[in-house]
């Protein structure tokens, strides 16, 4: 397994603001994920970051909404912008390591007021 | 389209052994995920099954039948720390994982 850290572990923020969310893994990893997570539902899958390249959304979500860096292979940020109530949830990057098993950050809980 | 089920919510006794039920349809099969996810945590792998049969971990077991499209958790001698949701996710022909809503499982002394 790997260390995978992510910061802020939680933040309230005003709405219209932005948060940018760092994870962090201790070892080179070639796929990173974003996922969001709303209280007492299931993973929804934001983004592939990409290595070198731009990240690739799932629908409904957009880069000018979440735009994602993914400078080298131990590191991504996400950025939440122009925030509202309905943004608050948590976000989890992940990684896959060995073939296809993901582990997961410990996330990080956002309240938008 | 894609779809995960599994059962909203269970309840079992200390000691005891729960089974939790997991079908899936999905454009393509590349294997079945359980995660255990305690409140307020992130999920923590549990298992991966891509070939059919029974995986044993101790006391966590985990099931596949591809025909079927059906797989489930089993958990033995059940203790107050297994509270937690258990999510099952099958990974599709594009290697992207998709979420069933998670079974809640509350363990009662």
């Amino acid at each position: 397994s790997a260390v995978i850290s992510q910061k802020p572990s939680r933040d309230i923020c005003q709405r219209g603001t932005s948060l940018t969310i760092q994870c962090q893994v201790d070892s080179q990893v070639t796929m990173m994920f974003w996922y969001r997570q709303q209280p007492g539902q299931s993973l929804t899958l934001i983004a592939t970051a990409n290595q070198g390249s731009e990240a690739t959304y799932e629908s409904g979500f957009v880069i000018d909404k979440f735009p994602i860096s993914r400078p080298n292979l131990t590191f991504s940020t996400l950025t939440v912008s122009n925030m509202s109530p309905e943004d608050s949830s948590i976000y989890l990057c992940s990684v896959v390591l060995g073939e296809v098993e993901q582990f997961f950050g410990p996330g990080t809980r956002l309240t938008v007021l | 389209g894609q779809n995960i089920d599994q059962p909203t919510e269970m309840t079992a006794t200390e000691g005891a052994i729960v089974q939790i039920n997991c079908t899936y349809q999905t454009s393509g099969f590349n294997g079945l995920f359980w995660y255990q996810q305690h409140a307020g945590e992130a999920p923590t792998f549990l298992s991966y099954n891509v070939l059919d049969g029974l995986e044993e971990k101790g006391r966590f077991s985990s099931f596949l039948s591809r025909s079927k499209g059906y797989s489930y958790l089993l958990l033995k001698e059940l203790q107050m720390k297994d509270s937690a949701s258990y999510l099952c996710a099958a990974l599709d022909s594009n290697y992207q994982l998709i979420w069933g809503a998670g079974t809640k499982l509350i363990i009662k002394p």
